[in-house]
């Protein structure tokens, strides 16, 4: 899968807590991307980076902070999780003029 | 970037062609147009893209109108494991610009 790892694959919390999602790629890619898709909204982006520590706010970005100290690492953090912030999340990477390329999501369920 | 509609689903028969329409009226000229499948709890792949020309690899074919308004994604001989969505994104490209994404087409391949 285009050489990214998303972890963990599954994750149960409850609310209020915080979350870290990871998302590694061994691509060397620029660009990087998290997504969260819920049942009749699609794919919708959250956060996304254009190199290390730059970074920038997607179209659902509240509640959601993210960070990418090495090129390889984009890190999502739910602050405080809540009921809404249930959803399968994506990373996706890319580099200049070439395609996205998905990881095979987290799935968070927050109680 | 540009609004796609697709429909939402669509049926073939195995080994038959499944011709997928996109309609992308809003498409600038140097957007292309992007071909993305998502096979159940995956992360979406990318299958093909173009601008202008029609393409084919050894996916699918995409054959994209003279005044780019719309394009046709085609599985030449669909087989069950096609079942998928199937997204149409436009992209500029060497861009990290939000892109959007619509519900895609439900593809059902039947025996």
């Amino acid at each position: 899968d285009a050489g990214i790892t998303q972890s963990p694959r599954h994750k149960v919390t409850e609310t209020g807590t915080p979350v870290t999602l990871r998302c590694h790629q061994t691509e060397n890619h620029r660009y990087m991307y998290w997504y969260r898709q819920d049942p009749g909204h699609g794919l919708r982006l959250i956060h996304y980076s254009y190199g290390v520590k730059d970074t920038d706010k997607g179209e659902v970005s509240d509640g959601y902070s993210v960070s990418r100290s090495k090129t390889e690492d984009f890190l999502l953090t739910l602050e405080s999780a809540t009921s809404s912030q249930t959803s399968v999340y994506f990373c996706a990477i890319r580099d200049l003029n070439s395609p996205l390329h998905f990881g095979n999501g987290t799935r968070l369920t927050v109680t | 970037d540009a609004k796609t509609t697709q429909p939402p689903s669509m049926d073939c028969a195995e080994g038959r062609a499944a011709n997928l329409p996109c309609n992308h009226s809003t498409i600038s000229g140097n957007e292309y147009v992007y071909w993305y499948r998502q096979i159940h709890s995956q992360g979406p792949q990318y299958i093909i893209h173009g601008l202008k020309n029609n393409e084919t690899n050894e996916m699918a074919s995409l054959i994209i109108t003279e005044d780019r308004k719309s394009s046709t994604l085609i599985l030449p001989h669909a087989t069950l494991r096609d079942t998928a969505v199937y997204y149409c994104i436009g992209l500029l490209a060497g861009n990290n610009r939000k892109l959007i994404w619509g519900l895609g087409t439900s593809l059902a391949v039947n025996p």
